[in-house]
């Protein structure tokens, strides 16, 4: 157990539709990260806030958001889904902002877009 | 662009012997390189990593090598046990990128008793 909880575990939702990720990261950890990981990729990097504020930003579209909460909770938005969404997305936290310092990932939330 | 490879996607070894996992990649740029290992139903998790000026770091039975000139990257476990199978993910950094993980697609170790 990691201590990086992401509900909900399972998703599935109609194309066009919009859906909200939620992760709580480990206590003390100031950094959270979001991946994605579709069938046979690597993951994919989407964004990282630390302690409030978008820190690095990678291949994230325009129809995703996200943001990091004063508990430090973290969501992620993602609107007008389309069927290639289908996906596992992932948060990891970190104590700092570094992001080659290790990160503690969440068991990931299973988005099915039909 | 695949920056980070796994040509491998997957890799069968006998319980006792070594694997090597192997990765490659394009940019000479990364200054840190890292290694996740994930079991099915959980996330990745950390395992080993290796800065740039390095060319070998070992933790027990876990063996990073760095060969900048050949832009190769293998992870070697010694003796291979079979709670070592999993999917292992090389990652590399690079503080210019935006400060970002790029992840290779993956390679799946089983460890045969």
């Amino acid at each position: 157990d990691s201590g990086v909880t992401q509900t909900p575990k399972h998703l599935i939702t109609a194309t066009g539709q919009r859906v909200t990720l939620r992760c709580s990261p480990r206590s003390g950890d100031l950094s959270v990260y979001w991946y994605q990981q579709s069938l046979d990729q690597g993951l994919q990097f989407l964004i990282q806030y630390y302690n409030g504020e978008e820190r690095a930003k990678g291949n994230i579209l325009e129809r995703f958001s996200a943001q990091q909460f004063p508990d430090l909770h973290s969501e992620l938005n993602l609107s007008s889904l389309e069927l290639g969404d289908s996906a596992l997305y992932f948060c990891a936290s970190s104590p700092s902002a570094g992001t080659y310092n290790e990160q503690f990932f969440g068991p990931g939330t299973r988005l099915t877009v039909l | 662009d695949q920056q980070v490879k796994q040509n491998s996607p997957s890799l069968s070894v006998q319980e006792g012997r070594i694997s090597i996992l192997n990765c490659d990649y394009t940019n000479s740029m990364f200054d840190y390189f890292l290694w996740y290992k994930k079991y099915p139903a959980e996330g990745p998790t950390f395992l080993i990593s290796i800065s740039s000026i390095k060319d070998k770091n070992e933790d027990g039975r876990f063996t990073v090598f760095l060969n900048k000139s050949a832009k190769h990257l293998s992870l070697h476990i010694v003796p291979s046990q079979p709670g070592d199978s999993a999917v292992y993910f090389c990652a590399a950094y690079w503080k210019s990128s935006g400060d970002k993980l790029t992840f290779g697609t993956g390679t799946r170790l089983a460890v045969r008793p």
